[in-house]
């Protein structure tokens, strides 16, 4: 089975610029998250789909950062314009319902430097 | 505000001996608990995971205890191989599938 597909894998840009990840979830799972990681902190939840429609967004910084989900399959996350601050490893999952709960299958992540 | 927290950052254990891992958790709504572990330039892979129903999840060498009362869980890992040098993170979960992350323990199993 394959997994959650993420590119690029890194990327560098300058403060101002704008930057688009990418995600393929694991094929047949409903719900895809976004989540930040910062170096030496836990992954923070972006933005959770439902199939194509928006579950969570209370901590994505909508001035900046905007997710889509076209056809409740792919994802992309852009960040427009960046931060230093926005450095950081963005993980995308998706879930499928386990015995007791969901479980999360991560990407690889994109590892975003911030200049 | 932090409602999963591992307090230690860093961990070393001869190999063959117990590692244990340790969450604290704040939200009483919590009910269902994961432990990821993560190397080096690749995304978290699952681990374990327990639900309130339960205070104990065995598989293989790792067994997770769920203290629901003292909102605590822990991880233990025996014997340690070298192989389990990673970062672990502990991950809760309630109502609307919303998964909060501790900062995670770097574990280190020294040969």
């Amino acid at each position: 089975e394959a997994g959650v597909a993420q590119s690029p894998r890194y990327k560098i840009i300058e403060k101002r610029q704008s930057v688009a990840f990418w995600c393929n979830p694991i094929s047949g799972h409903a719900t895809l998250y976004w989540y930040q990681q910062i170096l030496g902190q836990g992954p923070k939840l972006l933005i959770q789909f439902q199939n194509n429609g928006v579950v969570d967004d209370s901590q994505l910084p909508k001035d900046r950062f905007s997710a889509e989900r076209l056809k409740g399959v792919d994802s992309t996350l852009k960040i427009q314009p960046a931060k230093l601050e926005d450095s950081a490893v963005y993980l995308c999952a998706s879930s499928i319902l386990g015995r007791y709960g969901e479980k999360l299958f991560f990407g690889s992540g994109t590892q975003l430097s911030v200049l | 505000d932090q409602q999963v927290k591992q307090n230690s950052p860093s961990l070393s254990v001869q190999e063959g001996r117990i590692s244990i891992l340790n969450c604290d958790y704040t939200n009483s709504m919590f009910d269902y608990f994961l432990w990821y572990k993560k190397y080096p330039a690749e995304g978290p892979t699952f681990l374990i995971s327990i639900s309130s129903i339960k205070d104990k999840n065995e598989d293989g060498r790792f067994t997770v205890f769920l203290n629901k009362s003292a909102k605590h869980l822990s991880l233990h890992i025996v014997p340690s191989q070298p192989g389990d040098s990673a970062v672990y993170f502990c991950a809760a979960s309630g109502t609307g599938n919303q998964f909060y992350f501790g900062t995670g323990t770097s574990l280190t199993v020294i040969p």
